[in-house]
């Protein structure tokens, strides 16, 4: 299976900042990444897919880049709603994976 | 608007099987390509395998493979996920979506293994 490393694996923040979330793959996925965001006891929510498709009705403020093995999600201007994990997923034509996730909280 | 719905809760022993549902309505059913992902008590997320209708055919995560089938019936718009010999680490939720970058959600099926 492919190898999804995310980091980092925990981040402090305050209301208006812009954080950057990384994920790399331990081999090629071309664009096959996707970001959800996910708080506690709740269904993940899609926020972007082919690395940098934003989904419908997720705000601007997230953004996905990259391709190959390097992939962020940045946050810009996070806000109350923001605070929550994130976690990457590659899904290519043969598998998937899941990073181990990013808890964004308040500072 | 598709919706997923899939069955209720379920509390098995360890060594046995348990099959969890997951029905569409709205949309395309044939065209769906399902996925399954579980999340135990207080982890991330884990994919299980995902059903490619195109092809025929379902993949699987290697940690899985031999325990778990994924399957569909179109006349009912229901895809199935069934795990065998179940262990107690197999306690966790286990949710359907649609297509491999998963947009739309069933509301997940906790599986709870106990003796």
């Amino acid at each position: 299976d492919i190898q999804m490393t995310q980091s980092p694996s925990s981040l402090s923040a305050s209301v208006g900042d812009s954080v950057t979330i990384t994920c790399r793959a331990s081999q090629n996925i071309d664009s096959w990444l996707a970001w959800y965001q996910q708080k506690p006891g709740k269904v993940p929510k899609l926020l972007v897919y082919k690395a940098s498709s934003l989904h419908s009705g997720v705000p601007s403020r997230f953004s996905g880049s990259g391709s190959g093995t390097e992939f962020t999600l940045t946050i810009s201007n996070l806000q109350p709603d923001d605070f929550a994990t994130y976690f990457c997923h590659q899904y290519n034509s043969y598998s998937g994976t899941f990073g181990q996730g990013t808890k964004v909280d308040f500072k | 608007q598709v919706q997923l719905v899939q069955s209720g809760a379920e509390v098995k022993t360890p060594g046995s099987s348990v099959k969890v549902s997951c029905k569409a309505s709205g949309g395309a059913f044939s065209n769906y390509a399902i996925s399954w992902v579980r999340q135990a008590p207080g982890q991330g997320l884990e994919w299980v395998g995902r059903l490619i209708p195109v092809l025929g055919k379902s993949i699987y995560a290697q940690s899985l493979q031999g325990r778990v089938a994924i399957t569909a019936d179109e006349s009912t718009r229901t895809v199935y996920m069934e795990l065998s010999g179940l262990r107690f680490e197999d306690t966790a939720i286990y949710y359907c979506a649609r297509f491999g970058y998963m947009d739309v959600w069933g509301e997940g099926t906790t599986v709870t293994v106990s003796s």
